[in-house]
């Protein structure tokens, strides 16, 4: 079946350094791929997503390409901010008859420190 | 516009007594999705419903776990006789119907159950 698998946290960087957090999928057919952030206390917001294979996802500084030939979605950021502290979430969406449900990573608890 | 709404955002029960979680989907939205998060852990699956009907129910418990999506109203995740591993945070997500096969869901704050 399909499924997630994305490096193990926590992460702890100091502020301004390069964030990289691996992702790998497993999936029959063309899924769709997420990367979700989840703060302390709160639900999950949507960080960024790619739809086909080479399309690059991007926002608030990360980014992430679909790379088909490595069933790769890493997530990257130039330099990260304190307010970057959260739990990130890669998941991959399968479009089938199940009615595009969502399949989820175990999350990577990054820190950043000042 | 709204987004997801989910509510109460923390419910107490203590075993054996019924839970009952209630979503919201943005407007216009028309399809629901339960998930279930474990301390520590990612999320899970649980149902996808459309209005007045349950469309996948894999990753629902057999047993006392029930989810319907009325004609009118919320979204219920009801759980009977609650245990202490029923102890989680529940996420509900809503989609709207798209023709373009990448659905984005939207998530609501969820509800965190603590079972006593």
């Amino acid at each position: 079946g399909n499924s997630v698998t994305q490096m193990e946290g926590p992460v702890t960087l100091s502020e301004e350094a390069f964030l990289t957090i691996n992702c790998t999928y497993t999936a029959t057919g063309y899924p769709s791929l997420f990367w979700y952030v989840q703060y302390p206390g709160e639900g999950l917001q949507l960080l960024l997503k790619a739809t086909k294979a080479d399309d690059k996802g991007s926002n608030k500084g990360f980014e992430a390409t679909y790379r088909k030939e490595t069933t790769s979605f890493h997530l990257e950021k130039g330099s990260v901010q304190v307010s970057d502290s959260a739990v990130y979430f890669c998941a991959l969406s399968d479009g089938g008859a199940g009615g595009f449900k969502t399949i989820f990573g175990a999350g990577t608890r990054l820190f950043v420190k000042a | 516009n709204a987004g997801v709404m989910q509510n109460p955002r923390h419910l107490v029960r203590r075993r054996g007594q019924e839970a009952r979680l209630r979503c919201s989907p943005m407007k216009g939205h028309s399809h629901v999705y339960w998930y279930r998060q474990l301390p520590e852990e990612g999320l899970k699956f649980m149902v996808y419903l459309q209005k007045e009907n349950i469309i996948d129910e894999s990753g629902m418990p057999k047993e006392r776990f029930s989810a319907e999506f009325p004609k009118e109203g919320p979204s219920i995740l009801r759980i009977q006789q609650v245990v202490r591993g029923d102890s989680a945070a529940y996420f509900c997500a809503s989609s709207p119907r798209s023709s373009q096969g990448s659905e984005t869901q939207y998530f609501g704050p969820g509800t965190r159950l603590l079972v006593l």
